[in-house]
């Protein structure tokens, strides 16, 4: 069974950028996964920021982005802000599935 | 806009079964597929179950498969989900969540269900 894997944990200062990614652990991530990204806090539901690998939702600001990189999708977020501190989730559509969750990464903007 | 509304959680006992309702409004709800997710406490979010819009085709995790069955009823707005046999493991928030353009592009509050004796 194909899983889908993120990084656990990333840090980022206040102002900066970080590129969080996903991949499959077997084969290549590619727009025909239709990568989707969704932000969650404690005791919320998540919230979409991209889908389609690099449109963003409705309302999302503009240093949100979606892209592939290499063999992977990724979520780029420049100017980091202390409300970004969440956990991150990736979701590829996936035979057998049809969708794959990767197991999230846990933002620190510190 | 519109929302969905999860509803029917609660206690029950491993072995138990429950029924979880999803109630859409403001969208027109048979026009889209629909699915349920799930997040363990402290845990990731899991993938549950999808049903297209017209209730035609299913599918559903290797984790509940032959023990959850998913349904709609597109008259009443609604989207079902009834979990038999449960386990511990099935403890979570349970979440419906709208499929369009191959994403999850609204989601509801979430369910807690919770199996212990």
């Amino acid at each position: 069974q194909t899983v889908v894997t993120q990084e656990p944990s990333f840090s980022v200062a206040p102002g900066g950028t970080v590129t969080l990614t996903c991949g499959l652990s077997s084969g290549s991530v590619s727009p025909t996964h239709y990568p989707s990204w969704y932000q969650q806090t404690p005791g919320q539901p998540p919230r979409t920021l991209i889908y389609n690998t690099n449109i963003r939702s409705s309302g999302v600001p503009d240093r949100f982005s979606g892209s592939i990189l290499g063999n992977k999708a990724a979520l780029t977020v420049t100017g980091a802000q202390a409300d970004d501190e969440s956990d991150y989730y990736c979701v590829l559509y996936v035979a057998g599935g049809p969708w794959g969750f990767g197991g999230g990464t846990k933002l620190t903007v510190l | 806009e519109g929302q969905v509304v999860e509803s029917g959680g609660g206690l029950i006992q491993p072995g138990g079964s429950l029924r979880l309702s999803c109630a859409a409004s403001g969208f027109t709800f048979s026009s889209f597929s629909m699915n349920w997710v799930r997040q363990a406490p402290g845990k990731g979010l899991e993938w549950v179950s999808y049903i297209t819009g017209g209730g035609d085709i299913k599918f559903y995790a290797d984790s509940v498969q032959g023990r959850f069955t998913i349904s709609r009823d597109n008259a009443e707005k609604s989207l079902y989900l009834q979990m038999n046999s449960l386990r511990a493991e099935d403890t979570a928030v349970y979440y419906c969540a709208r499929d369009h353009i191959f994403t999850f592009d609204m989601w509801g509050q979430g369910t807690m269900v919770t199996v212990s004796s």
